[in-house]
């Protein structure tokens, strides 16, 4: 059976405090590793796809990297606006489609 | 305007009652899913549909039923509300293909009293 597992569930961070959270997952057949962010309130938005192993995408302040059994979303010098929940997503071969979701971590960066 | 639109945005209704949840979208893509978000447990696919002619269930469709209108619109029901349905629900659509992203809607607050 497919699953990802994200940690921490909640981090805190100091304004410029470089961290990186960690998405675990187990499926037969990665077709992609997605990256969302969701402020409250809101549906999830999306940040990146991952598709193979040493795969690197970065964003502004966010780099998503992948390996064939984690994925790590690193926020260099975070500012209080990146404050929000971030969701880790897979799609196996097995899925036809579907995406995975992990239970997210939520950020919240202090000034 | 946005690529995938929601109604109602929130919704309080007494248990027992039918209510139906609507999803719209203008990004002509074929594929629309319904998930439910609860705190802790993430997103969780309740139903999905490939095109007009295709429903699929997901892993948590006991109690809920969808309807898909057009490629635009598809509609989840909840033909008997009970209270441990309250959550918030989430509208997806993606392109044919399935390892392309899902862009979601801004969601419907559903309270089930």
């Amino acid at each position: 059976e497919d699953q990802v597992t994200q940690s921490p569930e909640a981090l805190r961070l100091q304004e410029g405090e470089s961290s990186s959270l960690n998405c675990s997952y187990t499926v037969s057949g990665l077709r992609g590793l997605f990256w969302y962010r969701q402020d409250p309130g809101k549906g999830p938005e999306f940040l990146f796809t991952l598709y193979s192993a040493g795969e690197e995408k970065e964003k502004e302040r966010l780099k998503a990297t992948l390996t064939k059994k984690e994925s790590f979303l690193h926020i260099t010098a975070p500012k209080p606006e990146d404050s929000a929940t971030y969701l880790c997503a897979v799609h196996g071969s097995s899925n036809t489609g579907k995406l995975i979701f992990g239970q997210g971590t939520t950020l919240q960066v202090k000034p | 305007d946005a690529d995938v639109t929601q109604t109602p945005r929130n919704r309080i209704t007494k248990t027992g009652k039918r209510i139906m949840l609507e999803c719209s979208q203008t990004k002509g893509h074929d594929r629309m899913y319904w998930y439910r978000q609860d705190p802790g447990l993430g997103l969780r696919l309740i139903y999905y549909s490939f095109d007009v002619k295709d429903i699929n269930k997901g892993e948590i469709s006991d109690g809920y039923s969808v309807s898909r209108q057009a490629q635009a619109k598809f509609s989840l029901s909840l033909e008997s509300a009970i209270p441990n349905q309250t959550a918030l629900y989430f509208c997806a659509t993606s392109d044919t293909g399935g390892h392309t992203e899902a862009f979601f809607g801004q969601g419907t607050r559903l309270t089930v009293v």
